[in-house]
Formats: C-alpha cells, sequence, structure tokens
C-alpha cells in the first residue's frame, strides 16, 4: 500500500518568505507527527495530531511555526519568515493510533534551505 | 522526563561479522523501545520494536534487539552484516505511563559502515 508521503522533496527559500510543507499519512492512520532533523542530530518533535483532539503543539520551537491537520488526513506545516537555522529536513509520520506501542511510519522528508 | 542515548557516532565492520549498535535509555516508569533506520536518501524505516513479554525481540532483515532493564539498554544486534546495512540507525523510547505516551524520544543516531 501507499506510504507517507510529502511534498516538496526539497524547497529552496529566501530568508523572510513563507513556506508550506505538505503531508499525506497513510489512509486509516489517526496519528500524525512531524519532526525536524537538523544535519547529523536525532529527530525533534515538534507537533502531534491524533483523531479530532486538540493537537499537541509543545515542540514547536517558535511562533514563526503551525501546523494544521484536515480530519484524519493531509496536514501542512507552515514555517513563516523563515530564519536560516530553519534549514532541516522535516519529516512527517503516521501511527494507526496514539497509544504508545504503535510504530510510526515515516515520510521522505523535506530538506529545507533558507539562503 | 525520558531519553535516550547511542554511545557511538559510529560502528564499522567487516561484512559477514556481527553487528551490534548500542542503546541506552532513561525513562521514570516502564519504556516503550524501537529501532528505526534510514538509509540514503530514503525516510526512517521501522525496524522491530520491544513493549512487553520476551526481552529478545526480532525485526525486518534480519535484526534483533535485547531489552535489559537492568541495564537500561536495548542494543540492536544482527550476527552477519552486510553491505547493504550500511545506514544510519536510530533508538528511540517511549515512557510509560504518561500522559504524553505518544511522544518517541530519539537517539542522535548511530552511522553503521559495513566494508566489503
Amino acid at each position: 500500500g501507499a506510504g507517507v508521503s510529502q511534498s516538496p522533496s526539497n524547497k529552496v527559500t529566501e530568508k523572510g518568505k513563507d513556506v508550506e510543507l505538505r503531508c499525506d499519512p497513510i489512509s486509516g492512520h489517526t496519528a500524525l507527527y512531524w519532526y525536524r532533523q537538523r544535519l547529523g542530530q536525532g529527530l525533534e518533535f515538534l507537533i502531534y495530531f491524533q483523531g479530532n483532539s486538540a493537537p499537541d503543539k509543545s515542540g514547536l520551537p517558535s511562533d514563526r511555526f503551525s501546523a494544521e491537520r484536515t480530519g484524519e488526513s493531509v496536514s501542512t506545516l507552515t514555517i513563516q519568515r523563515t530564519q536560516q537555522e530553519d534549514s532541516a529536513v522535516y519529516l512527517c509520520a503516521s501511527s494507526l493510533g496514539g497509544l504508545g506501542f504503535y510504530e510510526q511510519y515515516f515520510g521522505p522528508g523535506t530538506r529545507l534551505t533558507v539562503t | 522526563a525520558q531519553s535516550v542515548a547511542q554511545p557511538e557516532d559510529q560502528v564499522n565492520v567487516a561484512e559477514g561479522n556481527p553487528l551490534t549498535v548500542k542503546c541506552t535509555y532513561s525513562v521514570s516508569g516502564n519504556p516503550y523501545l524501537f529501532w528505526y533506520v534510514q538509509y540514503p536518501n530514503r525516510g526512517l524505516q521501522f525496524l522491530l520494536k520491544y513493549i512487553t513479554g520476551d526481552n529478545l525481540v526480532k525485526g525486518s532483515y534480519g535484526f534483533e534487539a535485547e531489552f535489559n532493564k537492568s541495564q537500561t539498554s536495548f542494543h540492536l544486534k544482527k550476527p552477519s552484516a552486510l553491505v547493504s546495512d550500511s545506514a544510519l540507525y536510530f533508538c528511540a523510547v517511549r515512557d510509560i505511563p504518561s500522559s504524553n505516551d505518544y511522544k518517541l524520544s530519539f537517539g542522535a543516531g548511530t552511522t553503521v559502515t559495513v566494508r566489503a
């Protein structure tokens, strides 16, 4: 079956511009996660959606970052007024549910470069 | 609070030799433990997990891991490494019970290089 897809795969933007990253989770997966992976580092949790519950935004690094999810499908991560430190790979993952024992399935990521 | 450490940035082994990637964790309760692998230019793939039961868990591509509660470790092993196992490996932990038990904490990753 289809896995998690993300678009674009690469994005180069100028400092100060806004960017929007898209994630299509696996059909039927109610939980969706966004992570940031800086070069040579582990994954940094950003935000979590589970069904119709209020999202956990505790990992968003600043108010320039926001995310939305339509029902249990597509999610978009928006970064406003991008800064060079925002350059990273942004990974989306989905899982069958929000309980801790479900493994997450990851998309290929969006590589963001802010010049 | 939950955290995970991968003490080795890099592991180099010859093809056919045993491969071990180390992981230790810290939780306040009991852990759920996961291993993921990231091949070059590809997303993270799930390898295996420990939830409960048998301390030795088997996963994809011939990998296995042993949960050791007394040593708070969850080392990943493969008896005979292949060149195609060269990748970046991440250990992850979830603390249970927790109100935020969906949150996964990842290690910094270990780069495995298997030479022919």
